[in-house]
Protein backbone atom coordinates (compact mmCIF):
# COMPACT_ATOMS: atom_id res chain seq x y z
CA UNK A 1 0.00 0.00 0.00
CA UNK A 2 0.60 3.34 0.04
CA UNK A 3 2.01 5.71 2.95
CA UNK A 4 3.72 8.90 3.46
CA UNK A 5 4.63 10.27 7.07
CA UNK A 6 5.55 13.74 7.85
CA UNK A 7 6.63 15.50 11.17
CA UNK A 8 2.91 16.62 13.05
CA UNK A 9 3.93 20.12 14.07
CA UNK A 10 7.05 22.36 13.75
CA UNK A 11 7.48 25.79 15.37
CA UNK A 12 9.96 28.48 14.18
CA UNK A 13 9.96 32.47 14.66
CA UNK A 14 9.56 35.05 12.42
CA UNK A 15 12.08 35.00 9.53
CA UNK A 16 13.73 32.07 10.02
CA UNK A 17 14.10 28.62 7.75
CA UNK A 18 12.28 25.83 8.11
CA UNK A 19 11.95 22.21 6.47
CA UNK A 20 9.46 19.71 6.60
CA UNK A 21 10.14 16.05 5.33
CA UNK A 22 8.06 13.60 3.60
CA UNK A 23 9.09 9.85 3.44
CA UNK A 24 6.94 7.91 1.23
CA UNK A 25 6.24 3.92 0.16
CA UNK A 26 4.59 4.15 -3.31
CA UNK A 27 4.87 1.49 -6.08
CA UNK A 28 4.98 3.70 -9.73
CA UNK A 29 5.73 6.53 -8.39
CA UNK A 30 5.20 9.57 -10.72
CA UNK A 31 5.98 12.36 -8.54
CA UNK A 32 5.66 14.56 -5.24
CA UNK A 33 3.32 17.50 -4.94
CA UNK A 34 3.49 20.11 -1.47
CA UNK A 35 -0.25 21.98 -0.77
CA UNK A 36 -0.45 24.38 1.68
CA UNK A 37 -4.33 24.28 3.80
CA UNK A 38 -5.02 27.19 6.59
CA UNK A 39 -7.43 26.25 8.99
CA UNK A 40 -10.52 25.75 7.34
CA UNK A 41 -9.53 26.32 3.91
CA UNK A 42 -8.56 24.66 0.78
CA UNK A 43 -5.78 23.21 0.33
CA UNK A 44 -3.99 25.20 -2.53
CA UNK A 45 -0.98 23.81 -4.51
CA UNK A 46 2.34 24.95 -3.94
CA UNK A 47 5.19 22.96 -5.87
CA UNK A 48 5.60 19.78 -7.24
CA UNK A 49 8.44 17.09 -7.86
CA UNK A 50 8.88 14.70 -10.98
CA UNK A 51 12.44 14.28 -10.81
CA UNK A 52 15.39 14.09 -8.32
CA UNK A 53 16.81 17.52 -7.21
CA UNK A 54 15.63 21.04 -5.74
CA UNK A 55 12.60 23.36 -6.95
CA UNK A 56 12.27 26.93 -6.18
CA UNK A 57 9.60 29.04 -6.36
CA UNK A 58 10.26 32.40 -4.42
CA UNK A 59 10.51 31.82 -0.68
CA UNK A 60 9.41 28.13 -0.63
CA UNK A 61 11.66 25.38 -2.40
CA UNK A 62 11.09 21.32 -2.98
CA UNK A 63 13.05 18.68 -2.92
CA UNK A 64 13.19 15.07 -4.40
CA UNK A 65 15.33 11.78 -3.86
CA UNK A 66 13.55 9.21 -5.54
CA UNK A 67 16.32 6.44 -4.44
CA UNK A 68 15.52 7.45 -0.80
CA UNK A 69 12.04 7.89 -1.04
CA UNK A 70 12.35 11.04 0.37
CA UNK A 71 11.50 14.75 -0.21
CA UNK A 72 11.01 18.30 1.68
CA UNK A 73 9.63 21.37 1.53
CA UNK A 74 12.04 24.40 2.57
CA UNK A 75 10.12 27.36 3.44
CA UNK A 76 12.68 30.88 3.66
CA UNK A 77 12.07 34.29 5.59
CA UNK A 78 9.19 32.82 7.33
CA UNK A 79 6.34 35.10 7.73
CA UNK A 80 3.01 34.90 10.62
CA UNK A 81 0.96 33.71 7.44
CA UNK A 82 3.08 30.94 7.06
CA UNK A 83 1.32 29.35 9.89
CA UNK A 84 -0.82 26.99 7.95
CA UNK A 85 -0.59 22.83 7.86
CA UNK A 86 1.81 21.57 5.00
CA UNK A 87 1.02 17.81 3.12
CA UNK A 88 3.48 16.59 1.09
CA UNK A 89 1.38 14.01 -1.65
CA UNK A 90 2.08 11.33 -3.92
CA UNK A 91 1.22 10.85 -7.58
CA UNK A 92 1.80 6.97 -8.56
CA UNK A 93 0.36 4.30 -10.99
CA UNK A 94 -2.80 4.17 -8.75
CA UNK A 95 -5.51 5.28 -10.68
CA UNK A 96 -3.74 5.47 -13.88
CA UNK A 97 -1.83 8.52 -12.25
CA UNK A 98 -4.62 10.55 -12.13
CA UNK A 99 -4.79 10.51 -7.82
CA UNK A 100 -2.85 12.14 -5.15
CA UNK A 101 -2.16 10.25 -2.05
CA UNK A 102 -1.78 12.78 1.12
CA UNK A 103 0.65 12.56 3.80
CA UNK A 104 -0.58 12.71 7.25
CA UNK A 105 -0.06 16.77 7.43
CA UNK A 106 2.47 18.88 9.45
CA UNK A 107 1.02 21.98 11.52
CA UNK A 108 3.60 24.80 11.34
CA UNK A 109 2.90 27.40 13.70
CA UNK A 110 5.29 30.72 13.02
CA UNK A 111 5.64 32.64 16.44
CA UNK A 112 7.51 36.24 16.80
CA UNK B 1 -10.09 34.26 -9.10
CA UNK B 2 -11.63 30.52 -8.02
CA UNK B 3 -11.36 27.89 -10.35
CA UNK B 4 -13.11 25.51 -8.47
CA UNK B 5 -16.45 26.43 -6.35
CA UNK B 6 -18.31 24.33 -4.10
CA UNK B 7 -22.26 24.87 -2.34
CA UNK B 8 -22.76 25.05 -0.15
CA UNK B 9 -20.14 26.40 1.96
CA UNK B 10 -21.61 24.93 5.14
CA UNK B 11 -25.03 22.96 5.95
CA UNK B 12 -26.28 21.56 9.17
CA UNK B 13 -29.13 18.35 8.82
CA UNK B 14 -30.77 16.43 11.19
CA UNK B 15 -29.68 12.63 11.14
CA UNK B 16 -31.30 10.39 8.55
CA UNK B 17 -31.45 13.34 6.25
CA UNK B 18 -30.00 13.67 2.78
CA UNK B 19 -27.37 16.49 1.72
CA UNK B 20 -26.47 17.49 -1.61
CA UNK B 21 -23.10 19.19 -2.13
CA UNK B 22 -22.07 20.50 -5.22
CA UNK B 23 -18.64 20.96 -7.11
CA UNK B 24 -18.16 23.25 -10.41
CA UNK B 25 -15.20 24.00 -12.09
CA UNK B 26 -15.53 27.57 -13.24
CA UNK B 27 -12.39 27.67 -15.48
CA UNK B 28 -12.19 25.10 -17.87
CA UNK B 29 -14.14 21.80 -18.59
CA UNK B 30 -13.14 18.49 -16.09
CA UNK B 31 -13.82 14.95 -17.58
CA UNK B 32 -13.07 13.78 -13.50
CA UNK B 33 -12.81 15.51 -10.43
CA UNK B 34 -12.13 14.41 -6.93
CA UNK B 35 -14.23 13.92 -3.90
CA UNK B 36 -12.47 14.12 -0.17
CA UNK B 37 -13.23 14.30 3.28
CA UNK B 38 -11.44 15.59 5.96
CA UNK B 39 -11.75 14.74 9.87
CA UNK B 40 -10.74 18.01 12.34
CA UNK B 41 -6.67 17.75 11.99
CA UNK B 42 -6.60 14.91 10.00
CA UNK B 43 -5.29 14.45 6.17
CA UNK B 44 -7.28 14.52 2.68
CA UNK B 45 -8.98 11.19 2.04
CA UNK B 46 -9.80 10.45 -1.08
CA UNK B 47 -13.42 8.72 -1.57
CA UNK B 48 -13.91 8.76 -4.68
CA UNK B 49 -13.54 9.43 -8.80
CA UNK B 50 -16.16 11.07 -10.72
CA UNK B 51 -16.31 10.76 -13.75
CA UNK B 52 -18.37 12.78 -16.78
CA UNK B 53 -20.48 10.13 -18.65
CA UNK B 54 -19.70 7.03 -16.40
CA UNK B 55 -19.78 5.64 -12.98
CA UNK B 56 -18.15 6.96 -10.08
CA UNK B 57 -15.22 4.92 -8.64
CA UNK B 58 -14.57 4.60 -4.72
CA UNK B 59 -12.31 4.25 -2.69
CA UNK B 60 -12.18 0.89 -0.50
CA UNK B 61 -14.45 1.11 2.35
CA UNK B 62 -16.34 4.02 1.29
CA UNK B 63 -20.31 3.07 0.63
CA UNK B 64 -20.93 4.05 -2.61
CA UNK B 65 -25.27 3.96 -1.61
CA UNK B 66 -24.62 6.07 0.67
CA UNK B 67 -22.00 8.71 -0.98
CA UNK B 68 -23.68 8.86 -4.40
CA UNK B 69 -21.71 11.16 -6.98
CA UNK B 70 -23.21 12.35 -9.92
CA UNK B 71 -21.22 14.17 -12.48
CA UNK B 72 -24.03 15.61 -14.59
CA UNK B 73 -22.14 17.79 -16.71
CA UNK B 74 -18.17 19.13 -18.01
CA UNK B 75 -18.13 21.43 -15.13
CA UNK B 76 -20.09 19.94 -12.28
CA UNK B 77 -20.13 17.31 -10.08
CA UNK B 78 -22.34 16.79 -6.97
CA UNK B 79 -21.95 14.71 -4.13
CA UNK B 80 -24.61 13.29 -1.76
CA UNK B 81 -25.17 12.11 1.61
CA UNK B 82 -27.78 9.92 2.07
CA UNK B 83 -29.08 8.93 5.46
CA UNK B 84 -26.69 11.25 6.93
CA UNK B 85 -25.05 10.05 11.09
CA UNK B 86 -23.46 12.49 12.79
CA UNK B 87 -20.22 10.46 12.68
CA UNK B 88 -20.87 11.76 8.58
CA UNK B 89 -20.23 15.61 10.01
CA UNK B 90 -16.93 16.25 8.40
CA UNK B 91 -15.07 18.51 5.71
CA UNK B 92 -15.78 17.77 2.45
CA UNK B 93 -13.69 19.09 -0.30
CA UNK B 94 -13.90 18.11 -4.58
CA UNK B 95 -10.67 18.99 -6.73
CA UNK B 96 -10.27 19.33 -10.17
CA UNK B 97 -6.84 18.09 -11.82
CA UNK B 98 -4.92 20.87 -14.01
CA UNK B 99 -4.67 19.31 -17.56
CA UNK B 100 -1.10 18.24 -17.29
CA UNK B 101 -2.50 16.10 -13.93
CA UNK B 102 0.73 17.54 -11.69
CA UNK B 103 -1.72 19.39 -9.19
CA UNK B 104 -5.51 19.62 -8.52
CA UNK B 105 -7.46 22.64 -8.01
CA UNK B 106 -9.21 22.51 -5.04
CA UNK B 107 -13.14 23.74 -4.12
CA UNK B 108 -13.30 26.23 -0.45
CA UNK B 109 -15.14 22.90 0.62
CA UNK B 110 -17.97 22.40 2.64
CA UNK B 111 -18.37 21.79 6.66
CA UNK B 112 -21.13 19.10 7.38
CA UNK B 113 -22.44 18.78 10.58
CA UNK B 114 -25.04 16.01 11.15
CA UNK B 115 -26.87 16.91 14.72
Amino acid sequence: GQSLEQPSEVTAVEGAIVQINCTYQTSGFYGLSWYQQHDGGAPTFLSYNALDGLEETGRFSSFLSRSDSYGYLLLQELQMKDSASYFCAVRDRKGGGNKLTFGTGTQLKVEL
Amino acid sequence: GAVVSQHPSRVICKSGTSVKIECRSLDFQATTMFWYRQFPKQSLMLMATSNEGSKATYEQGVEKDKFLINHASLTLSTLTVTSAHPEDSSFYICSVPQSIQETQYFGPGTRLLVL
